[in-house]
């Protein structure tokens, strides 16, 4: 069974740092793209990063402030922020990503399929 | 960025009626990149549609995901009182960049 499962959730002050971590199971850890997505209170989804096995990916609204890496020797996941700010406020979500392929072996759709609970990340300002 | 706009931004509406929900996309999303999640409050997201219109394992089929181009669909045939929640339409378009609509609140009436 797929597990993935967030800590690390704080009240933090404007400027500060925080480090999320994720624990997964269930899977073969270095076969897919592990990703944050974060929900703002009152808002909707909203992708933050991607770790592709070696490449990372941000947001514009969280690149050069957030890192994403992944250690393979414990099948986790970590969200490195700093200079937290006041629109970072939201509960942080850590998602598997995954490719479908049709009976041809044709791409048939992209998806996060699994999504831990969350942690709540609030910054004060 | 492709913004996805989704429609309604609530809707209220009965157990057993049949609920519609779109999403119009900024420019064209290829089916294979465009996916539905159901979000309940203190819950996981879930994974409902992928590929625009294949049902994820173990999805009911009262679910049913359509549309192409810009244009896209999720449609409920008969509401059961768990289908009460947030739903939104997202797109992988520029993977591993991605984006998600606001959100349609799915509320009981």
């Amino acid at each position: 069974e797929v597990q993935l499962s967030e800590s690390g959730g704080a009240l933090v002050q404007a400027g500060g740092s925080l480090r999320l971590s994720c624990s997964t199971s269930g899977f073969d850890f270095s076969g897919y793209a592990l990703s944050w997505v974060r929900l703002p209170p009152g808002k909707g989804l909203e992708w933050v990063s991607t770790n592709l096995v070696g490449s990372t990916y941000h947001a514009d609204s969280v690149r050069g402030r957030f890192t994403t890496p992944r250690d393979s020797s414990k099948n986790m996941l970590y969200l490195q922020m700093n200079g937290l700010r006041a629109e970072d406020t939201a509960v942080y979500y850590c998602v598997k990503g995954r490719d479908y392929y049709d009976s041809s072996g044709s791409l048939a759709g992209v998806a996060f399929d699994y999504w831990g609970q969350g942690t709540l990340v609030t910054v004060s300002s | 960025d492709i913004v996805l706009t989704q429609s309604p931004g609530a809707l209220s509406l009965s157990p057993g009626e049949r609920a519609a929900l779109f999403c119009r996309a900024s420019q064209t999303v290829p089916s294979t990149y465009l996916t539905w999640y159901q979000h309940k409050p203190g819950q996981a997201p879930r994974l409902l549609i992928y590929g625009a219109s294949t049902r994820a394992a173990g999805v009911p089929d009262r679910f049913s995901g359509s549309g192409s181009g810009t244009d896209f669909s999720l449609t409920i045939s008969r509401l059961q009182p768990e289908d009460f929640a947030v739903y939104y339409c997202h797109q992988f378009v520029t993977s591993p960049r991605n984006t998600f609509g606001q959100g349609t609140k799915l509320e009981i009436k």
